[in-house]
């Protein structure tokens, strides 16, 4: 069975300060991770992928498969980055965590 | 905006009803996916339809059931509703049928049972 865990719920940090949100799947196979993000009022888009290895408004991330982790990070963070993340693993499904709520905090 | 469509927008019924949910996909889309979204539990993903075919099945629960027609639209029935099936419904699309393609979601369907 695929699982993906977002252990923190609520994340708050200071404009400036880095993210870090912490993403860990339970998969046998060979994983696809994707992070998602919803905006306040907006729809849930695709943030990154991560066979794609790209920087999207600043966030990367990367698969560790000895950690199965997949980490998403952003070295300073900024208002407009306030919103809900969602970790999603691929298989025969999406598969989505629960959920961090960032709060970039002015 | 994603291209994907969702009706109704609100939806207030009572325990026991029956109601219908409505995604139509961006254009050229062959995949239609439904997800609810509650407090508790987080985005579930519930079914996904290709090309008319059921392509793979999540967490539905049987008084649930869901279709895709011939134009590509789906439709999602939640029959028997109880108090715990209020939550937000999501529909997403995607060009093919593989967990690899980006979802476009749509703005949801938020159900509300009194």
């Amino acid at each position: 069975a695929q699982r993906v865990t977002q252990p923190e719920k609520l994340l708050s940090v200071f404009k400036g300060a880095p993210v870090e949100l912490k993403c860990n799947y339970s998969y046998s196979g060979s994983p696809e991770l994707f992070w998602y993000v919803q905006y306040s009022r907006q729809r849930l888009q695709l943030l990154l992928r991560h066979i794609s290895r790209e920087s999207i408004k600043g966030f990367t991330a990367d698969l560790n498969k000895g950690e199965t982790s997949f980490h998403l990070k952003k070295p300073f963070a900024q208002e407009e980055d306030s919103a809900m993340y969602y970790c999603a693993l691929s298989a025969n499904r999406l598969a989505f965590g629960k959920g961090n709520q960032v709060v970039v905090i002015p | 905006d994603s291209g994907v469509t969702q009706t109704p927008k609100h939806l207030i019924t009572a325990t026991g009803q029956r109601v219908t949910l409505r995604c139509s996909p961006r254009s050229g889309d062959l995949s239609v996916y439904w997800y609810q979204q509650s407090l508790d539990q987080g985005l579930q993903f519930l079914i996904q339809y290709y090309n008319g075919e059921e392509r793979a099945k999540g967490n539905i629960l049987e008084r649930f059931s869901a279709q895709q027609f011939p134009d590509l639209h789906s439709e999602l029935n939640l029959s028997s509703l109880e108090l715990g099936d209020s939550a937000l419904y999501f529909c997403a699309s995607s060009a093919g049928g593989r967990g690899l393609d980006e979802q476009y979601f749509g703005p949801g369907t938020r159900l509300t049972v009194t």
